[in-house]
Protein backbone atom coordinates (compact mmCIF):
# COMPACT_ATOMS: atom_id res chain seq x y z
CA UNK A 1 0.00 0.00 0.00
CA UNK A 2 1.54 3.35 -0.97
CA UNK A 3 2.00 5.72 1.93
CA UNK A 4 3.16 9.01 2.23
CA UNK A 5 3.71 9.96 6.61
CA UNK A 6 4.23 13.45 7.51
CA UNK A 7 6.26 14.16 10.92
CA UNK A 8 3.92 16.01 13.59
CA UNK A 9 2.42 19.24 14.10
CA UNK A 10 4.66 22.31 14.82
CA UNK A 11 4.42 25.52 16.54
CA UNK A 12 7.73 27.75 16.14
CA UNK A 13 8.28 31.45 17.15
CA UNK A 14 9.20 33.85 14.09
CA UNK A 15 12.52 33.76 13.28
CA UNK A 16 13.33 30.12 14.02
CA UNK A 17 14.38 27.49 12.04
CA UNK A 18 11.93 24.29 11.05
CA UNK A 19 12.48 20.82 9.12
CA UNK A 20 9.36 18.77 8.55
CA UNK A 21 9.61 15.27 6.98
CA UNK A 22 7.36 13.46 4.52
CA UNK A 23 7.89 9.67 4.54
CA UNK A 24 7.32 7.77 1.54
CA UNK A 25 6.42 3.68 1.59
CA UNK A 26 4.82 1.06 -0.50
CA UNK A 27 6.56 1.76 -3.64
CA UNK A 28 10.35 3.24 -5.46
CA UNK A 29 10.60 6.37 -3.63
CA UNK A 30 13.29 6.48 -5.79
CA UNK A 31 11.22 6.61 -8.89
CA UNK A 32 8.56 9.76 -8.32
CA UNK A 33 8.92 13.16 -7.77
CA UNK A 34 7.81 14.43 -4.45
CA UNK A 35 5.88 17.53 -4.10
CA UNK A 36 5.02 20.29 -1.74
CA UNK A 37 1.42 22.09 -1.19
CA UNK A 38 0.83 24.46 0.87
CA UNK A 39 -2.65 25.62 2.58
CA UNK A 40 -3.05 28.47 4.41
CA UNK A 41 -5.96 28.90 6.88
CA UNK A 42 -9.23 28.84 5.14
CA UNK A 43 -7.21 29.48 1.64
CA UNK A 44 -7.11 26.91 -1.09
CA UNK A 45 -3.54 25.04 -2.48
CA UNK A 46 -0.86 26.57 -3.79
CA UNK A 47 2.20 24.30 -5.24
CA UNK A 48 5.61 25.12 -3.54
CA UNK A 49 7.62 22.76 -5.66
CA UNK A 50 9.18 19.55 -6.74
CA UNK A 51 12.01 17.10 -5.67
CA UNK A 52 13.58 13.75 -8.17
CA UNK A 53 14.42 11.82 -5.27
CA UNK A 54 16.47 9.48 -7.67
CA UNK A 55 18.96 12.48 -8.37
CA UNK A 56 17.67 15.19 -6.30
CA UNK A 57 16.46 17.57 -9.20
CA UNK A 58 14.47 20.13 -7.44
CA UNK A 59 11.61 22.44 -9.22
CA UNK A 60 10.58 25.73 -6.73
CA UNK A 61 7.63 27.99 -7.78
CA UNK A 62 9.12 31.61 -7.77
CA UNK A 63 6.63 32.22 -4.74
CA UNK A 64 8.70 29.97 -2.70
CA UNK A 65 11.91 30.15 -4.44
CA UNK A 66 14.58 31.15 -1.36
CA UNK A 67 11.71 31.05 0.91
CA UNK A 68 11.86 27.20 1.99
CA UNK A 69 14.21 24.00 0.96
CA UNK A 70 13.36 21.20 -0.46
CA UNK A 71 15.24 18.04 -0.12
CA UNK A 72 15.38 13.90 0.37
CA UNK A 73 17.20 11.13 1.82
CA UNK A 74 16.75 8.58 -0.35
CA UNK A 75 18.06 5.90 1.78
CA UNK A 76 15.46 6.35 3.87
CA UNK A 77 12.47 7.67 1.58
CA UNK A 78 12.03 10.86 3.26
CA UNK A 79 11.39 14.08 1.57
CA UNK A 80 11.81 17.46 3.79
CA UNK A 81 10.55 20.88 3.70
CA UNK A 82 12.81 23.36 5.54
CA UNK A 83 12.39 27.16 6.69
CA UNK A 84 15.38 29.17 8.16
CA UNK A 85 13.97 31.51 9.79
CA UNK A 86 10.27 31.36 10.17
CA UNK A 87 7.46 34.09 9.67
CA UNK A 88 3.97 34.39 10.99
CA UNK A 89 3.05 34.27 7.38
CA UNK A 90 4.34 30.79 7.03
CA UNK A 91 1.26 29.73 9.25
CA UNK A 92 -0.40 26.60 7.69
CA UNK A 93 -0.73 23.35 6.25
CA UNK A 94 1.66 21.47 4.47
CA UNK A 95 0.82 18.37 2.27
CA UNK A 96 3.62 16.32 0.50
CA UNK A 97 2.27 14.76 -2.91
CA UNK A 98 3.77 12.02 -5.09
CA UNK A 99 3.11 13.05 -8.91
CA UNK A 100 2.11 10.38 -10.99
CA UNK A 101 5.01 9.60 -13.53
CA UNK A 102 4.34 11.20 -17.09
CA UNK A 103 1.33 13.37 -15.82
CA UNK A 104 0.85 16.48 -13.73
CA UNK A 105 -1.25 15.05 -11.32
CA UNK A 106 -0.67 14.17 -7.81
CA UNK A 107 -2.12 10.54 -6.96
CA UNK A 108 -1.03 10.12 -3.01
CA UNK A 109 -1.08 12.89 -0.48
CA UNK A 110 0.15 12.39 3.22
CA UNK A 111 -1.89 13.67 5.78
CA UNK A 112 -0.53 17.10 6.27
CA UNK A 113 1.89 18.79 8.96
CA UNK A 114 0.01 21.82 10.47
CA UNK A 115 2.98 24.87 11.41
CA UNK A 116 1.97 27.52 13.49
CA UNK A 117 3.88 30.16 13.62
CA UNK A 118 3.21 33.14 16.89
CA UNK A 119 5.44 34.91 19.02
CA UNK B 1 1.50 32.71 -13.05
CA UNK B 2 -2.04 33.19 -11.64
CA UNK B 3 -4.21 30.43 -9.98
CA UNK B 4 -6.48 29.32 -12.50
CA UNK B 5 -10.48 30.70 -12.05
CA UNK B 6 -13.06 28.55 -10.45
CA UNK B 7 -16.49 30.02 -9.46
CA UNK B 8 -16.40 30.22 -4.70
CA UNK B 9 -20.03 28.23 -4.73
CA UNK B 10 -21.78 26.05 -6.64
CA UNK B 11 -24.46 24.11 -5.76
CA UNK B 12 -27.30 21.30 -6.41
CA UNK B 13 -30.65 19.17 -5.01
CA UNK B 14 -29.46 15.29 -4.52
CA UNK B 15 -29.68 13.63 -7.99
CA UNK B 16 -28.86 16.80 -9.89
CA UNK B 17 -26.05 17.36 -11.60
CA UNK B 18 -23.46 20.03 -11.48
CA UNK B 19 -20.56 21.07 -13.81
CA UNK B 20 -17.54 22.96 -11.90
CA UNK B 21 -15.89 25.44 -14.26
CA UNK B 22 -11.89 25.84 -14.72
CA UNK B 23 -10.50 28.55 -16.72
CA UNK B 24 -6.80 29.36 -17.53
CA UNK B 25 -5.04 29.97 -20.52
CA UNK B 26 -3.47 28.95 -23.76
CA UNK B 27 -0.29 28.34 -21.31
CA UNK B 28 -1.84 26.07 -19.12
CA UNK B 29 -5.26 24.30 -19.47
CA UNK B 30 -5.69 25.33 -23.28
CA UNK B 31 -2.05 24.37 -24.32
CA UNK B 32 -1.92 20.82 -22.70
CA UNK B 33 -3.87 17.68 -21.63
CA UNK B 34 -2.63 17.36 -17.90
CA UNK B 35 -5.40 18.93 -16.09
CA UNK B 36 -6.41 17.07 -12.51
CA UNK B 37 -9.32 17.49 -10.20
CA UNK B 38 -9.37 17.24 -6.55
CA UNK B 39 -11.74 16.41 -3.55
CA UNK B 40 -11.23 18.24 -0.08
CA UNK B 41 -13.44 17.33 2.40
CA UNK B 42 -13.15 19.60 5.74
CA UNK B 43 -10.07 18.63 7.92
CA UNK B 44 -8.56 15.97 5.18
CA UNK B 45 -6.14 15.97 2.96
CA UNK B 46 -7.17 16.06 -1.23
CA UNK B 47 -8.09 13.56 -2.87
CA UNK B 48 -7.22 13.27 -6.91
CA UNK B 49 -10.51 12.44 -8.76
CA UNK B 50 -9.79 13.28 -12.31
CA UNK B 51 -6.62 13.12 -14.05
CA UNK B 52 -5.08 13.91 -17.66
CA UNK B 53 -8.66 15.88 -17.86
CA UNK B 54 -10.69 12.71 -18.14
CA UNK B 55 -9.52 9.97 -16.52
CA UNK B 56 -10.74 8.19 -13.29
CA UNK B 57 -8.62 6.61 -10.74
CA UNK B 58 -8.89 3.28 -9.69
CA UNK B 59 -12.04 3.21 -6.99
CA UNK B 60 -13.13 6.76 -7.92
CA UNK B 61 -17.06 7.01 -8.62
CA UNK B 62 -18.11 7.42 -12.34
CA UNK B 63 -20.68 10.17 -11.08
CA UNK B 64 -17.44 12.28 -11.80
CA UNK B 65 -16.35 12.89 -14.92
CA UNK B 66 -14.03 15.90 -16.78
CA UNK B 67 -13.85 17.52 -19.83
CA UNK B 68 -11.79 20.28 -21.35
CA UNK B 69 -12.72 23.09 -24.34
CA UNK B 70 -10.29 25.35 -25.06
CA UNK B 71 -8.90 27.38 -21.70
CA UNK B 72 -11.59 26.01 -19.88
CA UNK B 73 -12.06 22.66 -18.01
CA UNK B 74 -15.31 21.23 -16.11
CA UNK B 75 -15.43 18.83 -13.62
CA UNK B 76 -19.63 17.47 -13.67
CA UNK B 77 -20.61 15.40 -10.85
CA UNK B 78 -23.52 13.66 -11.82
CA UNK B 79 -26.36 11.96 -9.09
CA UNK B 80 -25.34 14.29 -6.59
CA UNK B 81 -25.14 12.81 -3.36
CA UNK B 82 -24.52 13.79 0.36
CA UNK B 83 -21.01 12.95 0.33
CA UNK B 84 -19.88 14.97 -2.60
CA UNK B 85 -20.10 17.96 -0.24
CA UNK B 86 -16.64 19.39 -0.11
CA UNK B 87 -14.48 21.78 -1.52
CA UNK B 88 -12.88 20.88 -5.26
CA UNK B 89 -9.92 23.00 -6.93
CA UNK B 90 -8.68 21.99 -10.64
CA UNK B 91 -4.92 22.11 -11.37
CA UNK B 92 -3.01 21.88 -14.36
CA UNK B 93 0.58 21.87 -15.75
CA UNK B 94 1.97 25.19 -17.20
CA UNK B 95 4.48 26.29 -19.35
CA UNK B 96 5.68 28.83 -16.81
CA UNK B 97 8.46 28.42 -14.58
CA UNK B 98 6.04 26.62 -12.03
CA UNK B 99 5.19 24.56 -13.60
CA UNK B 100 2.01 23.41 -11.66
CA UNK B 101 -1.45 25.78 -10.93
CA UNK B 102 -3.82 24.94 -8.80
CA UNK B 103 -7.08 26.65 -9.46
CA UNK B 104 -9.02 29.02 -6.98
CA UNK B 105 -11.45 26.30 -5.39
CA UNK B 106 -14.98 25.88 -6.20
CA UNK B 107 -17.34 25.25 -2.26
CA UNK B 108 -19.75 22.49 -3.28
CA UNK B 109 -22.87 22.21 -1.70
CA UNK B 110 -25.71 19.86 -1.34
CA UNK B 111 -29.10 21.80 -0.77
Amino acid sequence: EVQLVQSGAEVKKPGESLKISCKGSGYSFTSYWIGWVRQMPGKGLEWMGIIYPGDSDTRYSPSFQGQVTISADKSISTAYLQWSSLKASDTAMYYCVRQVPGDASFDYWGQGTLVTVSS
Amino acid sequence: QSALTQPASVSGSPGQSITISCTGTSSDVGGYNYVSWYQQHPGKAPKLMIYEVSNRPSGVSNRFSGSKSGNTASLTISGLQAEDEADYYCSSYTSSSIPYVFGTGTKVTVL
